[in-house]
């Protein structure tokens, strides 16, 4: 079936240094989405991309939509402990129906 | 406004058992979405409900079951627990059918023995 693969799988850095999550797959997407999960949380939406080559920004957060719609990544700069978590992109093309990726753990070091 | 709310929180069974989930979406959604998350993994999509009617349904055994409320509120039932039927189980609202965020409860940990 349809899958997502996200690299890397674990993340640890040091405060102030950047992370960067990619997820990519083996067919078109229609549009991916971004959430964040906490520890013992659940997850929250971050954003979603649709447009081919369509890049958008929150604060500290870029994320990016590959020209042929197969990949997308998530760049954050000079992370901050409140960055801790797991970021998982999700397929949305069928609707409701996501297929997720199973993630990238981030952590991050005083 | 209140978000997705479920329930219980976390429950405990045993193999064999059956086990019902309860979810209430936020105000106004019309779609839920059941999500299994083993620890260490994204979310499975189990089920999708919209308007009341199943619109899609994952790669999940005939053990697994759910049905929406004409409220919109939904369950998820599980029969015959299997100690691998263990996880989070998360449920996420909509509010319209297609290319929509999706807002997730707090989930239900169900742990079976």
């Amino acid at each position: 079936g349809q899958q997502v693969m996200q690299i890397p799988q674990y993340q640890h850095v040091q405060e102030g240094e950047d992370f960067t999550t990619y997820c990519n797959s083996s067919t078109t997407l229609s549009n991916i989405q971004w959430y964040k999960q906490r520890p013992g949380g659940h997850p929250v939406f971050l954003i979603q991309l649709v447009k081919s080559g369509e890049v958008k920004k929150q604060k500290r957060l870029t994320f990016q939509f590959g020209e042929a719609k197969k990949n997308s990544s998530l760049h954050i700069t000079a992370t901050q402990t409140t960055d801790v978590g797991t970021y998982f992109c999700a397929d949305n093309t069928n609707a409701g129906k996501s297929t997720f990726g199973d993630g990238t753990t981030l952590t991050v070091k005083p | 406004d209140a978000g997705v709310t479920q329930s219980p929180t976390h429950l405990i069974k045993t193999r064999g058992q059956q086990v019902t989930l309860r979810c209430s979406p936020i105000s106004g959604h019309k779609s839920v979405s059941w999500y299994q998350q083993v620890l260490g993994q994204g979310p499975q999509f189990i089920f999708q409900y919209y308007e009341k009617e199943e619109r899609g349904r994952g790669n999940f055994p005939d053990r697994f079951s759910a049905r929406q409320f004409p409220n919109y509120s939904s369950e998820l039932n599980v029969n015959a627990l299997l100690l691998g039927d263990s996880a989070l189980y998360l449920c996420a609202s909509s509010s319209r059918y297609s290319n929509q965020p999706q807002h997730f409860g707090d989930g239900t940990r169900l742990s079976i023995l």
